[in-house]
């Protein structure tokens, strides 16, 4: 599986954007990116996913580099809610594999008032 | 929207016996998974179903045995539970391929 990099943790300013990078530079022509994040307490949740394409949901938007060598998840306006584990994801379809994700150890973000 | 169930929040067990989680899905999903969550190693993938009574090995399958027998629950079975296997349990599904991944809440096992 290509693997991604994302900084240990990152701090952000309530109501203020927050960029937050993967770095996937193995990454193949048939992998998917997919965000999730997990909140303390609780199982992580999907954010995002995309392929090639800029894609936006109203949890977030994920910008994709045109050489697909790294990603960016934007959060618009942080709030004290968005404080949590933010995982990049790469994902191939492989027969019989059923979607499996393997996660990393994600980026950790806080948010401060 | 799609539920993932565990049967237990909090389990505490004794070294040698043995365990069982559930885990039920509500939404028809052909592919669950069992992750185990510890500090500073992130979120590990034990075993995978992708059809009822298969079921594939992850990274990390050493100690623990599956169960699929219909399409909606998807057991975890710790045959001799052991000190090393105290850790966060997460279960998921999904509908396949590239689609969302669901999670349970979670069943922190404590083996004493």
């Amino acid at each position: 599986d290509a693997k991604t990099t994302q900084p240990n943790s990152m701090e952000s300013n309530e109501e203020e954007p927050v960029h937050l990078p993967c770095n996937h530079s193995t990454i193949s022509g048939t992998d998917y990116i997919h965000w999730y994040r997990q909140l303390p307490s609780q199982g992580p949740e999907y954010v995002i996913h995309g392929l090639t394409s800029n894609v936006n949901n109203r949890m977030a938007s994920l910008a994709i580099a045109e050489d697909r060598k790294s990603s960016t998840l934007i959060l618009h306006r942080a709030t004290l809610r968005d404080a949590a584990v933010y995982y990049c994801i790469l994902s191939t379809l492989i027969y019989n594999q059923g979607g499996k994700l393997i996660f990393g150890q994600g980026t950790e973000l806080s948010v401060k008032p | 929207d799609v539920k993932v169930t565990q049967s237990s929040r909090y389990l505490v067990k004794r070294t040698g016996e043995k365990v069982f989680l559930e885990c039920v899905q509500d939404m028809d999903h052909e592919n669950m998974f069992w992750y185990r969550q510890d500090p500073g190693l992130g979120l590990r993938l034990i075993y995978f179903s992708y059809d009822v009574k298969m079921k594939e090995k992850g990274d990390i399958p050493e100690g623990y045995s599956v169960s699929r027998e219909k399409k909606e629950r998807f057991s975890l079975i710790l045959e001799s539970a052991s000190t090393n296997q105290t850790s966060m349990y997460l279960c998921a599904s999904t509908l396949g391929p590239f689609r969302k991944l669901f999670f349970g809440s979670g069943t922190q096992l404590s083996v004493l």
